[in-house]
């Protein structure tokens, strides 16, 4: 069974960092892209970046460039979102997913982690 | 690149069928067969729907259904159920540095 776990909610104060992580298993983790997408609080689905883990080729929407870090560990089968200095405007929904490149759908989803941004 | 356009909500009652439109350009929805279709029920990760436009991945049910014309998508809920209550988005291919886009979300209220 395909499965993507992600790390648990996450609680930090502006201006900290923070590296969430996506577990692969249950398939050949390597060749396939992962994507990162946000979720605002109660709003839709967005983009961050991509990553395709078995030589770490790494593309960013333009609206997260330079705002994020995206990276993978191939040997542990975990994709990594991180920040270098969070803003209250980062609380949100962050998802991972297995993307198919070949025509942009998602065909699995990681649960999803919390992270707030709260002074 | 702007996201595509979807009616913020929609309704039915049971067992009626209902559309959600999603509406971008020929640079996107207009341009590729590339149009998928998400459901997310609340607190819930997204679960695909509908992939390439009308493929329905095995174990959807085949009350969902999907359709393409010019710039728009079109995905389609018929015989509605409670269950189908929940936020629906579509995504298309968009090519070059934007490479994928989201709709903008539909909440779909079973009547």
């Amino acid at each position: 069974e395909v499965q993507l776990v992600q790390s648990g909610a996450e609680l930090k104060k502006p201006g900290d960092s923070l590296k969430i992580s996506c577990k692969g298993s249950g398939y050949n983790f390597n060749p396939h892209w992962i994507l990162w997408v946000r979720q605002l609080p109660g709003k839709g689905l967005e983009w961050m970046g991509i990553i395709y883990p078995s030589d770490s080729d790494t593309r960013y929407s333009p609206s997260f460039q330079g705002q994020i870090t995206i990276s993978a560990d191939k040997s542990i089968s975990t994709a990594y979102l991180q920040w270098r200095s969070l803003k209250a405007s980062d609380t949100a929904m962050y998802f991972c997913a297995r993307l198919i490149i070949t025509d942009t759908h998602v065909d699995f989803w990681g649960q999803g982690t919390l992270v707030t941004v709260s002074s | 690149q702007s996201a595509l356009t979807q009616p913020a909500s929609v309704s039915g009652s049971p067992g009626q069928s209902i559309t959600i439109s999603c509406t971008g350009t020929n640079s996107d929805v207009g341009g590729y067969n590339f149009v998928s279709w998400y459901q997310q029920h609340p607190g819930k990760a997204p679960k695909l729907i509908i992939s390439d436009v009308s493929n329905r991945p095995s174990g959807v049910s085949n009350r969902f259904s999907g359709s393409k014309s010019g710039n728009t998508a079109s995905l389609t809920v018929s015989g509605l159920q409670a269950e189908d209550e929940a936020d629906y988005y579509c995504s298309s291919y968009a090519g070059g540095n934007s490479l994928v886009v989201f709709g903008g979300g539909t909440k779909l209220t079973v009547l």
